[in-house]
């Protein structure tokens, strides 16, 4: 059974830093384009980064370019999400889903949460 | 990287047919044939339902169907459950990015 687990949310103050993972397991880890999603509370899903199988591609949505970073361990089976400089509008729950464009299993996400 | 369009409700009763429509331009979901739908129920996780237009991964029911139109893609569930009241989002691939609609609540009335 394909599974992947978040963990690594919580509370921080404007300005800060949170490193978010994910572990996979069932399937091939390092055979899978993965993926971050976020949703902040009451709001809709957005796309956040992905990163193809053997870290040399990544891509993010606009708004994260140059302070979050997506990496990965696949000897660990290991997604991250390194979160530098956050802001009050980053505040979401973050879901790692496997796949890079269709999002074929989620997890059950982790709460940050940017507040002073 | 602006949203795909989606109507924010939608509505049918127990057995009707209901269409959720999610627009987008030329540059993602007129581009290509690479549109998802995910189903969300409250204080969940969410579910994909239809990936590549209008293929279903192993396990979603046959009521669940979509197509594509030019720059508009739909998800049609038939034959309407209790069970199928969520939140629907569509995606798709834009080039480097990826998109989502606003998203459709579905009430089951």
């Amino acid at each position: 059974e394909v599974q992947v687990v978040e963990s690594g949310g919580g509370l921080v103050q404007p300005g800060g830093s949170l490193r978010l993972s994910c572990a996979a397991s069932g399937f091939t880890f390092s055979s899978n384009w993965m993926s971050w999603v976020r949703q902040a509370p009451g709001k809709g899903l957005e796309w956040v980064a992905n990163i193809n199988q053997d870290g040399s591609e990544k891509y993010y949505v606009d708004s994260v370019k140059g302070r979050f970073t997506i990496s990965r361990d696949n000897a660990k089976n290991s997604l991250y999400l390194q979160m530098n400089s956050l802001r009050v509008e980053d505040t979401a729950v973050y879901y790692c889903a496997t796949g890079g464009t269709t999002f074929s299993h989620w997890g059950q996400g982790t709460l940050v949460t940017v507040s002073s | 990287q602006s949203a795909l369009t989606q109507p924010p409700s939608a509505s049918g009763s127990p057995g009707q047919s209901v269409t959720i429509s999610c627009t987008g331009t030329s540059s993602d979901v007129g581009g290509y044939n690479y549109v998802s739908w995910y189903q969300q129920h409250p204080g969940k996780a969410p579910k994909l339902m239809i990936y590549e237009v209008y293929k279903r991964p192993s396990g979603v029911p046959d009521r669940f169907s979509g197509s594509k139109s030019g720059n508009t893609a739909s998800l049609t569930v038939s034959g309407l459950q209790a069970e199928d009241e969520a939140d629907y989002y569509c995606s798709s691939y834009a080039g480097s990015d990826r998109v989502f609609g606003g998203g459709t609540k579905l009430t089951v009335l």
